[in-house]
């Protein structure tokens, strides 16, 4: 599609149930780019990928949190567990590529999750 | 890792005047800035960006100028319109993964 897709729009779950997110690039883009923005605006990297491999997954909570992208699929996040400090809005974006042109990053509607 | 600092936080204009939002960012190898509004509910909008062989770039309204000397980039909007009114981030690019301001609350008072 010309827009990056994410499901579902609100997610509400109880401490320490599972909660898994859905992002569809945007056609053509081999990038994806997963960001959290907590209450205060801030942003914060997560995990990216090239395709379906993992690209950069620094910014990752390696306990709880993995990422996928197969293909044929949309890519997913996971947060197994959730605690409410996992209480934000999931961002997905995609990009064409990394060089210089190619590498601007389109955001889609974001995912609110809520942990009660 | 990449540091972005935003000011200001809040900005209240009256319609019709200009806004200016300024950022400064750390890692003199950054070469790419690009600017999201985001409204209540939505996800960011890029609006416009700069690279670092270009100074300034300009969009109808809008426009963005960088000093790489400096390490600072700013956004100018002018004859602002109430549908200006939203959370404006700047961003830097670095390790193929975007660094954010802490956003920029605009009002526009009509």
């Amino acid at each position: 599609g010309e827009e990056v897709a994410q499901t579902p729009k609100h997610l509400v779950r109880g401490e320490g149930q599972k909660a898994k997110l859905y992002c569809a690039p945007i056609k053509g883009h081999s990038y994806v780019f997963w960001y959290q923005q907590v209450l205060k605006n801030e942003f914060k990297f997560l995990i990216s990928f090239q395709n379906e491999n993992v690209f950069d997954e620094t910014g990752m909570p390696k306990e709880r949190f993995s990422a996928k992208c197969l293909p044929n699929s949309p890519c997913s996040l996971e947060i197994q567990a959730t605690k409410l400090e996992d209480s934000a809005v999931y961002f997905c974006a995609s990009s064409q590529g990394t060089s210089v042109s190619t590498d601007t990053q389109y955001f889609g509607p974001g995912t609110r999750l809520t942990v009660l | 890792g990449e540091n972005v600092e935003q000011h200001p936080s809040t900005l209240s204009v009256q319609e019709g005047d200009s806004a200016v939002i300024k950022c400064t960012y750390s890692d003199s190898a950054s070469n790419y800035f690009p600017w999201y509004k985001q409204e209540l509910g939505k996800g960011p909008q890029l609006i416009i960006d700069i690279r670092s062989n270009v100074g300034e770039k300009k969009d109808q309204r809008i426009a963005v100028t960088l000093n790489k000397t400096a390490k600072h980039f700013s956004l100018h909007i002018t004859e602002t319109q109430p549908e200006d009114s939203a959370v404006y981030f700047c961003a830097v690019l670095n390790d193929y993964k975007l660094s954010f301001g802490a956003g920029t609350t605009v009002t526009v008072r009509a």
